[in-house]
């Protein structure tokens, strides 16, 4: 079956735009990630739902980073007012519920360059 | 406070040479540990979990407790080998993975 599915791949935002970033889990998946990833570096955590319910948000940066997941599927990322340091390359992950046999499996990522 | 730390920022082995990948984490009660991989314009996967102890192509990565590492190994490299390894120690109820910077594996022929 289909992966874990991210759009755009690439947006450029001046400094000051709101961007909305897309995450379609693989269907019947219970949890969801985001991470961010800045150049050079390893994936951060931002934020965790399972099903509809965001049960962590530890990660998210400032206030300007939002994320929803209404349904318990899709879920978007939302990034206020964007500044330059929000440049990274932002990767959402599913899996089937939690626990340590439970593997992530992770979308091809968008890539946000914010000018 | 969670820290993983992998030292080699970058690592570059001949095929059949043996590698060894560093892993040293700090963590509050005891982590699961996992080692995710990267292949030159695919997605990030998972690798191996210890929990399982399980060796996938050829990898296996020993938890030394007391030095509090989790090194990935293999004996023999493969060209097919390079790539962006990340380790990554995971606690707490939801097992969210802390991944460290990674270490880029350049096998040459």
């Amino acid at each position: 079956g289909a992966g874990v599915s991210q759009s755009p791949r690439y947006k450029v935002a001046k400094r000051g735009q709101d961007v909305a970033l897309r995450c379609d889990p693989i269907s019947g998946h219970v949890s969801l990630f985001w991470y961010q990833q800045a150049l050079g570096q390893g994936p951060e955590f931002l934020t965790y739902f399972q099903n509809e319910a965001q049960l962590d948000k530890s990660g998210l940066p400032s206030d300007r980073f939002f994320a929803e997941r209404p349904e318990g599927s899709v879920s978007t990322l939302k990034i206020q007012r964007t500044q330059q340091e929000d440049s990274a390359v932002y990767l959402c992950a599913s899996s089937l519920s939690t626990g340590p046999l439970n593997e992530q499996f992770f979308g091809p990522g968008t890539r946000l360059t914010v000018l | 406070a969670q820290r993983v730390t992998q030292p080699e920022k970058l690592l570059s082995v001949f095929k059949g040479a043996p590698v060894e990948l560093k892993c040293n984490y700090s963590y509050s009660g005891s982590p699961e540990l996992f080692w995710y991989v990267q292949y030159s314009r695919q997605r990030l996967q998972l690798l191996l979990r210890h929990i399982s102890r399980e060796s996938i192509k050829g990898f296996t990565a020993d938890l030394n407790k007391g030095e509090t590492s989790f090194h990935l190994k293999k004996p023999f490299a493969q060209e097919e080998d390079s790539a962006m390894y990340y380790c990554a120690p995971s606690a707490g109820g939801s097992y969210i993975p802390t991944f460290g910077r990674g270490t880029s594996l350049i096998v040459h022929p």
